[in-house]
Protein backbone atom coordinates (compact mmCIF):
# COMPACT_ATOMS: atom_id res chain seq x y z
CA UNK A 1 0.00 0.00 0.00
CA UNK A 2 1.50 3.42 -1.16
CA UNK A 3 1.38 5.85 1.76
CA UNK A 4 3.43 8.57 3.37
CA UNK A 5 3.47 7.77 7.42
CA UNK A 6 3.66 11.35 9.60
CA UNK A 7 5.11 11.73 12.95
CA UNK A 8 6.75 14.19 15.00
CA UNK A 9 4.09 16.72 16.02
CA UNK A 10 2.71 17.90 19.57
CA UNK A 11 3.00 20.71 21.63
CA UNK A 12 6.10 22.86 21.92
CA UNK A 13 6.37 26.53 23.56
CA UNK A 14 6.79 29.86 22.00
CA UNK A 15 10.08 30.41 20.43
CA UNK A 16 11.08 26.14 20.84
CA UNK A 17 11.48 24.31 17.83
CA UNK A 18 10.14 20.54 16.63
CA UNK A 19 11.49 18.41 13.40
CA UNK A 20 8.57 16.70 11.32
CA UNK A 21 9.29 13.49 9.46
CA UNK A 22 7.12 11.90 6.70
CA UNK A 23 8.26 8.56 5.81
CA UNK A 24 6.91 6.66 2.32
CA UNK A 25 5.75 3.50 2.92
CA UNK A 26 5.36 0.89 -0.51
CA UNK A 27 7.25 3.48 -2.67
CA UNK A 28 10.93 5.04 -2.90
CA UNK A 29 10.49 8.80 -1.86
CA UNK A 30 13.65 9.60 -4.26
CA UNK A 31 11.94 10.21 -7.54
CA UNK A 32 9.39 12.42 -6.30
CA UNK A 33 9.11 16.28 -5.37
CA UNK A 34 7.27 16.52 -1.87
CA UNK A 35 5.88 19.53 -0.25
CA UNK A 36 4.31 20.43 3.47
CA UNK A 37 1.30 21.90 3.39
CA UNK A 38 -0.45 23.06 7.02
CA UNK A 39 -3.68 24.07 7.73
CA UNK A 40 -4.52 25.94 10.77
CA UNK A 41 -7.89 24.96 13.21
CA UNK A 42 -10.63 25.53 11.20
CA UNK A 43 -8.88 27.36 8.31
CA UNK A 44 -7.83 26.79 4.91
CA UNK A 45 -4.61 25.30 3.51
CA UNK A 46 -1.39 27.01 3.18
CA UNK A 47 1.08 25.79 1.63
CA UNK A 48 4.43 25.71 3.45
CA UNK A 49 7.38 24.39 1.86
CA UNK A 50 8.73 22.19 -0.88
CA UNK A 51 12.42 20.38 -1.76
CA UNK A 52 13.21 18.82 -5.48
CA UNK A 53 13.67 14.65 -5.44
CA UNK A 54 17.41 14.92 -5.43
CA UNK A 55 17.38 17.73 -3.04
CA UNK A 56 18.78 20.10 -5.05
CA UNK A 57 16.33 22.99 -4.50
CA UNK A 58 14.22 24.48 -1.22
CA UNK A 59 11.27 26.80 -1.41
CA UNK A 60 9.41 28.18 1.35
CA UNK A 61 6.75 30.56 1.94
CA UNK A 62 7.43 34.01 3.23
CA UNK A 63 5.73 33.56 6.56
CA UNK A 64 8.00 30.50 7.44
CA UNK A 65 11.25 31.56 5.79
CA UNK A 66 14.31 31.52 8.07
CA UNK A 67 12.65 29.84 10.47
CA UNK A 68 12.00 26.12 8.95
CA UNK A 69 13.99 23.83 6.92
CA UNK A 70 13.19 21.33 4.74
CA UNK A 71 15.20 18.29 4.05
CA UNK A 72 15.28 14.53 2.98
CA UNK A 73 16.79 11.43 3.25
CA UNK A 74 16.19 9.51 0.32
CA UNK A 75 17.98 6.76 1.53
CA UNK A 76 15.16 6.25 4.32
CA UNK A 77 12.60 7.32 2.22
CA UNK A 78 11.94 10.42 4.80
CA UNK A 79 10.91 13.83 4.39
CA UNK A 80 12.07 16.51 7.06
CA UNK A 81 10.05 19.73 8.42
CA UNK A 82 12.67 21.31 10.90
CA UNK A 83 10.67 24.08 12.73
CA UNK A 84 12.83 26.88 14.87
CA UNK A 85 11.30 30.08 16.95
CA UNK A 86 7.92 28.60 16.72
CA UNK A 87 5.24 30.76 16.77
CA UNK A 88 1.76 30.55 18.52
CA UNK A 89 0.79 31.14 14.68
CA UNK A 90 2.27 28.15 13.79
CA UNK A 91 -0.16 25.94 15.26
CA UNK A 92 -1.92 23.98 12.16
CA UNK A 93 -1.85 20.20 10.77
CA UNK A 94 1.25 19.97 8.81
CA UNK A 95 0.30 17.72 6.08
CA UNK A 96 3.65 16.41 3.76
CA UNK A 97 2.48 15.67 -0.10
CA UNK A 98 3.44 14.98 -3.54
CA UNK A 99 1.79 15.35 -6.53
CA UNK A 100 2.59 15.26 -10.32
CA UNK A 101 2.20 18.73 -12.21
CA UNK A 102 1.22 17.12 -15.52
CA UNK A 103 0.03 13.69 -14.84
CA UNK A 104 -2.67 11.85 -12.49
CA UNK A 105 -0.67 11.41 -8.94
CA UNK A 106 -0.95 12.42 -5.92
CA UNK A 107 -0.03 11.29 -1.81
CA UNK A 108 -1.15 13.02 1.44
CA UNK A 109 0.35 12.11 4.66
CA UNK A 110 -2.11 11.85 6.88
CA UNK A 111 -1.54 15.20 8.95
CA UNK A 112 0.18 15.91 12.07
CA UNK A 113 -0.78 18.21 14.79
CA UNK A 114 1.60 21.09 16.14
CA UNK A 115 0.32 23.51 18.81
CA UNK A 116 2.71 26.26 19.95
CA UNK A 117 1.61 26.83 23.49
CA UNK A 118 2.88 28.00 26.77
CA UNK B 1 1.83 36.09 -5.03
CA UNK B 2 -0.81 35.15 -6.79
CA UNK B 3 -4.13 35.77 -4.51
CA UNK B 4 -6.70 33.15 -5.59
CA UNK B 5 -10.63 33.90 -4.77
CA UNK B 6 -13.15 31.52 -4.84
CA UNK B 7 -16.80 31.84 -4.53
CA UNK B 8 -19.19 30.93 -2.86
CA UNK B 9 -17.65 30.25 0.38
CA UNK B 10 -20.41 28.06 1.55
CA UNK B 11 -22.75 26.32 -1.10
CA UNK B 12 -25.46 24.25 0.23
CA UNK B 13 -27.00 21.37 -2.46
CA UNK B 14 -29.18 19.21 -2.64
CA UNK B 15 -28.20 15.89 -3.47
CA UNK B 16 -28.49 15.11 -6.94
CA UNK B 17 -28.64 18.48 -7.94
CA UNK B 18 -25.58 19.99 -9.44
CA UNK B 19 -22.42 22.26 -7.97
CA UNK B 20 -20.54 24.41 -9.37
CA UNK B 21 -17.49 26.36 -7.51
CA UNK B 22 -15.93 29.77 -9.27
CA UNK B 23 -12.19 30.56 -8.72
CA UNK B 24 -10.53 33.90 -9.84
CA UNK B 25 -6.79 34.41 -9.96
CA UNK B 26 -5.20 37.75 -9.71
CA UNK B 27 -2.99 37.14 -12.56
CA UNK B 28 -3.16 34.83 -15.56
CA UNK B 29 -2.40 31.33 -14.77
CA UNK B 30 -0.71 30.16 -18.18
CA UNK B 31 3.05 29.58 -18.16
CA UNK B 32 5.42 30.15 -20.20
CA UNK B 33 5.29 26.60 -21.20
CA UNK B 34 1.65 26.74 -22.30
CA UNK B 35 0.47 24.80 -19.60
CA UNK B 36 -2.10 26.37 -16.75
CA UNK B 37 -1.48 24.84 -13.38
CA UNK B 38 -4.63 25.21 -12.17
CA UNK B 39 -5.57 22.31 -9.76
CA UNK B 40 -8.64 21.53 -7.33
CA UNK B 41 -8.37 19.35 -4.17
CA UNK B 42 -10.91 17.88 -1.98
CA UNK B 43 -10.82 17.72 2.13
CA UNK B 44 -13.44 15.60 3.58
CA UNK B 45 -13.99 16.26 7.08
CA UNK B 46 -11.92 14.81 9.43
CA UNK B 47 -9.55 13.64 6.43
CA UNK B 48 -6.18 14.23 4.75
CA UNK B 49 -6.81 16.75 1.29
CA UNK B 50 -6.44 14.93 -2.62
CA UNK B 51 -6.40 16.08 -5.62
CA UNK B 52 -9.18 15.61 -8.01
CA UNK B 53 -8.30 18.09 -11.33
CA UNK B 54 -5.21 19.44 -12.63
CA UNK B 55 -4.23 21.79 -15.16
CA UNK B 56 -7.44 22.83 -15.28
CA UNK B 57 -9.48 20.03 -16.54
CA UNK B 58 -7.96 16.44 -16.11
CA UNK B 59 -9.13 14.39 -13.65
CA UNK B 60 -7.11 12.23 -10.65
CA UNK B 61 -7.03 8.43 -10.76
CA UNK B 62 -10.45 7.36 -8.90
CA UNK B 63 -12.05 10.46 -9.22
CA UNK B 64 -15.60 10.07 -10.61
CA UNK B 65 -16.42 11.14 -13.83
CA UNK B 66 -19.12 13.51 -12.44
CA UNK B 67 -16.02 15.76 -11.05
CA UNK B 68 -15.17 18.50 -14.07
CA UNK B 69 -13.01 21.63 -14.45
CA UNK B 70 -12.90 24.55 -16.88
CA UNK B 71 -11.59 27.17 -17.37
CA UNK B 72 -8.86 29.43 -18.82
CA UNK B 73 -6.20 32.57 -17.86
CA UNK B 74 -7.85 34.22 -14.64
CA UNK B 75 -11.29 32.32 -14.64
CA UNK B 76 -11.72 28.28 -13.40
CA UNK B 77 -14.78 26.34 -12.45
CA UNK B 78 -15.40 23.15 -10.78
CA UNK B 79 -18.48 21.12 -11.77
CA UNK B 80 -20.43 18.33 -9.44
CA UNK B 81 -22.84 17.33 -11.85
CA UNK B 82 -25.34 15.73 -9.37
CA UNK B 83 -23.92 15.75 -6.07
CA UNK B 84 -23.56 12.95 -4.05
CA UNK B 85 -23.45 12.23 0.24
CA UNK B 86 -19.90 11.55 -0.46
CA UNK B 87 -18.97 15.45 -1.90
CA UNK B 88 -19.61 16.68 1.46
CA UNK B 89 -16.85 18.69 2.22
CA UNK B 90 -14.34 21.54 1.10
CA UNK B 91 -12.97 22.67 -2.08
CA UNK B 92 -10.03 24.35 -2.96
CA UNK B 93 -7.99 26.01 -6.10
CA UNK B 94 -4.59 26.31 -6.23
CA UNK B 95 -2.29 27.66 -8.40
CA UNK B 96 1.42 26.37 -9.67
CA UNK B 97 2.04 28.36 -12.06
CA UNK B 98 4.09 31.48 -10.49
CA UNK B 99 5.79 30.04 -7.56
CA UNK B 100 7.05 29.79 -5.18
CA UNK B 101 4.24 30.23 -3.34
CA UNK B 102 1.79 27.68 -4.52
CA UNK B 103 -1.19 29.40 -3.20
CA UNK B 104 -4.95 28.10 -2.60
CA UNK B 105 -7.80 29.67 -2.32
CA UNK B 106 -9.89 30.17 0.64
CA UNK B 107 -11.92 27.07 0.21
CA UNK B 108 -15.53 26.25 -0.76
CA UNK B 109 -17.64 24.11 2.19
CA UNK B 110 -20.10 21.67 0.33
CA UNK B 111 -22.56 20.96 1.95
CA UNK B 112 -26.00 18.43 1.69
CA UNK B 113 -29.57 20.73 2.55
Amino acid sequence: QVQLVQSGGGVVQPGGSLRLSCAASGFSLNSYDMHWVRQAPGKGLEWVAFIRSDGSDKYYADSVKGRFTISRDNSKDTLYLLMNSLRADDTAVFYCATWYTSYAFDIWGQGTMVTVSS
Amino acid sequence: DVVMTQSPLSLPVTLGQPASISCRSSQSLVHSDGNTYLNWFQQRPGQSPRRLIYKVSNRDSGVPDRFSGSGSGTDFTLKISRVEADDVGVYYCMQGTHWPPQTFGQGTKVEIK
